[in-house]
Parts: C-alpha cells; sequence; structure tokens
C-alpha cells in the first residue's frame, strides 16, 4: 500500500509562473518530510528537510510546509525557470536516524516550458 | 567534494547472468544504502548497510546480496539475473543522524536485463 501519495503525477508550466507541489502521506510516525528534486537520468539532491509539527521552509526560489496533523507538505516553486524541469519527490522519515525508515512517493513530473 | 559514485551508469546482461553494481562514497558515512526505482513507483529498500559488515535486508531484497568490506564501498549482486530486475538503481549514504539534509544519491545505474 502507498504510504506517500504526490499529486499532480504531471505538470507543466511556462517559464515565470509559480507552482505547488502536493504530498499526502500516511506514514506513522512522522518524523521529518524530504523534498527532493530529480534530474532526467540523475540521482536525487534534496532541496529541504522540515521537521517540526507545522514546519516551513525557504531554500531560494523553492519554499515547503508540512502539517503533520493533516500528514500533508506542499512544495511552492516560485518563478520557475527551465532548469527547473525534473521530478520533484517526497519523502518521509519515520525515524531521525539511519534505523528509521524512508518512505518514497512516486514523484511529481514538472515541465517548464519556455 | 562530497560525493557517492555508482559505476558502471548503464548495463545490459542477459537472464541468469551475475550482476555487480559498485557504490563508492568519500564522507566516511557510516550507512549506506541500495534502492531500485521503477516507472510509477518511489524508490524501494533492498538492503541497508549500518557499516562494515553490518547489514540488513529492506524491503525487496529477494534475489540481491550485498558486500560491504570497506565503510567507503558498498556493492549489490544479483546472482543469476532475472528480466523483472530490470530498473535503475540507486545507492546513497548518509551519517547516523538524519535531522539535516546530509543524504547522498549517486547518479544511479540503469540495468536491463535481456
Amino acid at each position: 500500500k502507498t504510504q506517500v501519495e504526490q499529486s499532480p503525477q504531471s505538470l507543466v508550466v511556462r517559464q515565470g509562473e509559480n507552482c505547488v507541489l502536493q504530498c499526502n502521506y500516511s506514514v506513522t510516525p512522522d518524523n521529518h518530510l524530504r523534498w527532493f528534486k530529480q534530474d532526467t537520468g540523475k540521482g536525487l539532491v534534496s532541496l529541504t528537510v522540515l521537521v517540526d509539527q507545522k514546519d516551513k521552509t525557504s531554500n531560494g526560489r523553492y519554499s515547503a510546509t508540512l502539517d503533520k496533523d493533516a500528514k500533508h507538505s506542499t512544495l511552492h516553486i516560485t518563478a520557475t525557470l527551465l532548469d527547473d524541469t525534473a521530478t520533484y519527490i517526497c519523502v518521509v522519515g519515520d525515524r531521525g536516524s539511519a534505523l528509521g525508515r524512508l518512505h518514497f512517493g512516486a514523484g511529481t513530473q514538472l515541465i517548464v516550458i519556455p | 567534494d562530497m560525493k557517492v559514485t555508482q559505476m558502471p551508469r548503464y548495463l545490459i546482461k542477459r537472464m541468469g547472468e551475475n550482476v555487480l553494481l559498485e557504490c563508492g562514497q568519500d564522507m566516511s558515512h557510516e550507512t549506506m544504502y541500495w534502492y531500485r526505482q521503477d516507472p510509477g513507483l518511489g524508490l524501494q529498500l533492498i538492503y541497508i548497510s549500518y557499516d562494515v559488515d553490518s547489514n540488513s535486508e529492506g524491503d525487496i531484497p529477494k534475489g540481491y546480496r550485498v558486500s560491504r568490506k570497506k565503510r567507503e564501498h558498498f556493492s549489490l549482486i544479483l546472482d543469476s539475473a532475472k528480466t523483472n530486475q530490470t530498473s535503475v538503481y540507486f545507492c546513497a549514504s548518509s551519517p547516523p543522524d538524519r535531522g539535516d539534509e546530509r543524504l547522498f544519491f549517486g547518479h544511479g545505474t540503469k540495468l536491463s536485463v535481456l
């Protein structure tokens, strides 16, 4: 059973537009949540990690929120660039140490067009 | 330069052949992982290694084994590869504390079993 659901599955935006990616999960316990960017044919690169019950982070044009009560996270990308074209993956960790497991979503494929 | 390196990047094998995927990291991380990524699915954990000769099965270990004789090197072995093991394999490493973004992935090995 999939414990991390991402939506939309794919998204096309024009360069300069903003977009929002969603992540809903049922993982328990939910120690932390990460967003990764995966360029085509490449590995995953961490964008941000959220830890608190209600958390917000910002990393340049990327900002993210986490609501553990709702088991929901969003990733906002502001003023998209062509280089933002990638798959964005939500990952929930059930512990704060390597003894825990990471639960991966299938990703949202973002395509930015000129 | 913090890096996880996977070799080879691409591999084609025939069913029944043995396969060796190699992974190295230069950060002295204790914990290393092998995942596979299939279309429409999140990454699935095959094996986790907590240090030299300290390996544990992940969620889908059947058909795979691993070897960790040095902290910086973690190998995934497929004895008698099967066509359903065609996938992209990712290696990752992390320090014991997961409370930050220090989780690094390699670029992946695309394995095709014919």
